[in-house]
Formats: structure tokens, sequence, C-alpha cells
């Protein structure tokens, strides 16, 4: 496979539940974001890990874990999540070094009941 | 507060006509500036990075503008597949990771 991939696709949950939404990048690239994507909004920044380290963390709750094990994996680990919490997460790669260019999976698509 | 500002639109334009967007950012400092592509439900994909001297490619030319701090978008001989919403996007000075993202413009391509 090449870019970016990300599993699931589709998911559903209630609020009790946990789930973890893993990402995936080909690209040899050096850091990797987690986005939340709300309709009609601008791309909302979760967190950025660089070379493994997180180095960003825009204020997110905690019910929202990330996790970033290797250069080419990434997980976002989700639980006691609220409705509002509805919306596509978007995992991006770039390398660090002159324009930072993110090359995005297709998301996923999560919907709390 | 930084800010990338975007015409929603919609732009409602023929097939095969010229079309251009605007995009002003509020950080002066900004070096790096991209357009990306979104389709609907889809992910963003990178249209083109933003050079200072401007740049081309095929029907799609994107220019710099610092002293007024806006980035363009030109379209000629537009496609329907050309139908999308055109995302701003433009470095965060103060981070080597985050970029700030425009809201989008929607472009609508008619038969």
């Amino acid at each position: 496979e090449t870019g970016v991939t990300q599993t699931p696709r589709h998911l559903v949950m209630g609020m009790t539940n946990k789930k973890s939404l893993k990402c995936e990048q080909h690209l040899g690239h050096n850091a990797m974001y987690w986005y939340k994507q709300s309709a009609k909004k601008p791309l909302e920044l979760m967190f950025v890990y660089s070379l493994e380290e997180r180095v960003e963390n825009n204020s997110v709750p905690s019910r929202f874990s990330p996790e970033c094990p290797n250069s080419s994996h990434l997980f976002l680990h989700l639980h006691t999540l609220q409705p509002e919490d509805s919306a596509l997460y978007l995992c991006a790669s770039s390398q660090i070094s002159g324009y930072n260019e993110q090359f995005f999976g297709p998301g996923t698509r999560l919907t709390v009941l | 507060r930084k800010e990338v500002e975007q015409d929603p639109g919609p732009f409602n334009v023929p097939e095969g006509a010229t079309v251009a967007f605007n995009c002003t950012y509020s950080n002066s400092a900004s070096q790096s500036f991209f357009w990306y592509r979104q389709d609907c439900r889809k992910e963003p994909k990178l249209l083109m990075s933003v050079y200072s001297s401007g740049n081309e490619d095929g029907r799609f030319t994107a220019q710099l503008n610092r002293a007024s701090q806006y980035i363009s978008l030109l379209i000629r001989d537009s496609k329907l597949s050309d139908s999308a919403t055109y995302l701003c996007v433009v470095n965060d000075q103060d981070s080597n990771y985050q970029l700030i993202w425009g809201a989008g413009t929607k472009l609508i391509i008619k038969p």
C-alpha cells in the first residue's frame, strides 16, 4: 500500500464504548497528526507526533488518547465520548523540513450515539 | 488570533470559464502556503504549494502577495471535475508543525 491509510473508515459507538482508530503512513515521514473535521468548520489539529514524541496537544479532552508506537503508526484511543465528538477524524503525515506539506489518509467517520 | 479567511462561496461557474479565489492570512511572518482541495466526504488533498515567485501547474496558477497578505488560486478552462472545496493553508510561524486552515471555498462547475 502507498500513502496514508486509516481504519476503520466508519465507526458508530455508544458513549460508554472504548474504540481505537488506526493510521499507518508508507511515505517515510517523521511526523504524524490527528485532525478533527466537523461540518462546515476548518480542520482542528488535535495531536502532533514528531519522531514518535508528542509535540503538540491542542487542549484536547482526555477522552481522546493518542499513541505513536513508531514513526509509521499512529492510534487514537476513544472512551466515553459525547455526541458532539461525532466528526471526520483525519490522520496526516509530513516530513518536518522546508515546507512541511501534509498528506492525509481517507479519514474515519465517527458517529457517537 | 491567527486566522486564514476565505469566501465560503459557493462559486457557481460554467464549464470552461476561468475562476479565481483569494484567501487572506493574518500572520505576516508566515513562510509556507498551500492550496488543498477537498471533495465531499473525502480527505483534503494537496493541490499546490505556493512559492514567493508564484507557480503554475497546468490549468492552475497560485500567487502570493506578501505585502497585502493574500494568496490567490486561478483555475483556467474549468472542468466538471474541478467541483470541490478549496482550502487555503498557511504555516503557523510559532510552531514547526502547525498549519492554519481556512474553512474553504466551495466551487461548483456547471455544464
